[in-house]
C-alpha cells in the first residue's frame, strides 16, 4: 500500500541545488509529508515535514503543490556529505512507513 | 542538540540466545519506537510504546520480542531466542507526541548479527 512514489536514483553536482520529487496522489487532507534521509546504514535522519504550506529549515526546503499530490525536497547547496537515500513518507499512523527512497549521489 | 543513543553498536550472538538492545530516548520525549532494517531492505516498524504500554506493533513483533522501560531513561528491546533471520540493524526512535505532526528522531542503531 505504497503512498509515495520516488525516482530510485538521482545525481547532483556539488554546490548546486538538489531537487528531489515525490508523488503522493492519494494523500488525505490530514496526512503530513515527511522527509528523512539515511547515510550508509546510519539511523534515518529527520529533515523536514509539512502539511499544506511550504516549509524551510536549516537543512532544506519542502515545496508542496496546492493540490498536495506531490512535493519536492530542495537541498539548496548540495555537498558530498548529502549523498544518501532520501525517503518521502506520507504519515498515516504513528509509525513511519519507509519505502525504497531516492538514492542521491552528489558528485564533485 | 539532544540525541537518541543506542548500545551496543554491534552485537554478535548465537542462534537461540537472548539479546537485549538498549536505547536512551531524548529526555523530554514520551513516545518510543523500535524499527529494524535487514541488510539491503527497507526500514520496518516493529513497535511503539507509550506510558509503559505497547501502543502498536507490526506482525514482525511476535512473542519472541518484548519491550520495556526499566527506568526513567532507558528503553529496551529483548529478543528471547534469536534466529538467523533476526540479523539486522535495529533502530530506536522517540518523539514528543504520537500525533502525525510530530517528527521522530532515530538513534544510530545496533547491528545484530546472529550466527
Amino acid at each position: 500500500d505504497a503512498k509515495t512514489t520516488q525516482p530510485p536514483s538521482m545525481d547532483c553536482a556539488e554546490g548546486r541545488a538538489a531537487n528531489l520529487p515525490c508523488n503522493h496522489s492519494t494523500i488525505s487532507g490530514n496526512e503530513y509529508v515527511y522527509w528523512y534521509r539515511q547515510i550508509h546504514s546510519q539511523g534515518p535522519q529527520y529533515i523536514i515535514h509539512g502539511l499544506k504550506n511550504n516549509e524551510t529549515n536549516e537543512m532544506a526546503s519542502l515545496i508542496i503543490t496546492e493540490d498536495r499530490k506531490s512535493s519536492t525536497l530542495i537541498l539548496p547547496h548540495a555537498t558530498l556529505r548529502d549523498t544518501a537515500v532520501y525517503y518521502c513518507i506520507v504519515r498515516v499512523d504513528s509509525d513511519m512507513r519507509f519505502g525504497a527512497g531516492t538514492r542521491l549521489t552528489v558528485k564533485p | 542538540e539532544p540525541e537518541v543513543t543506542q548500545t551496543p553498536s554491534h552485537q554478535v550472538t548465537q542462534m537461540g540466545q537472548e539479546v537485549i538492545l538498549r536505547c536512551v530516548p531524548i529526555s523530554n520525549h514520551l513516545y518510543f519506537y523500535w524499527y529494524r532494517q535487514i541488510l539491503g531492505q527497507k526500514v520496518e516498524f516493529l513497535v511503539s510504546f507509550y506510558n509503559n504500554e505497547i501502543s502498536e506493533k507490526s506482525e514482525i513483533f511476535d512473542d519472541q520480542f518484548s519491550v520495556e522501560r526499566p527506568d526513567g531513561s532507558n528503553f529496551t528491546l529483548k529478543i528471547r531466542s534469536t534466529k538467523l533471520e533476526d540479523s539486522a540493524m535495529y533502530f530506536c526512535a522517540s518523539s514528543k507526541s504520537t500525533g502525525t505532526g510530530y517528527e521522530q528522531y532515530f538513534g544510530p542503531g545496533t547491528r545484530l548479527t546472529v550466527t
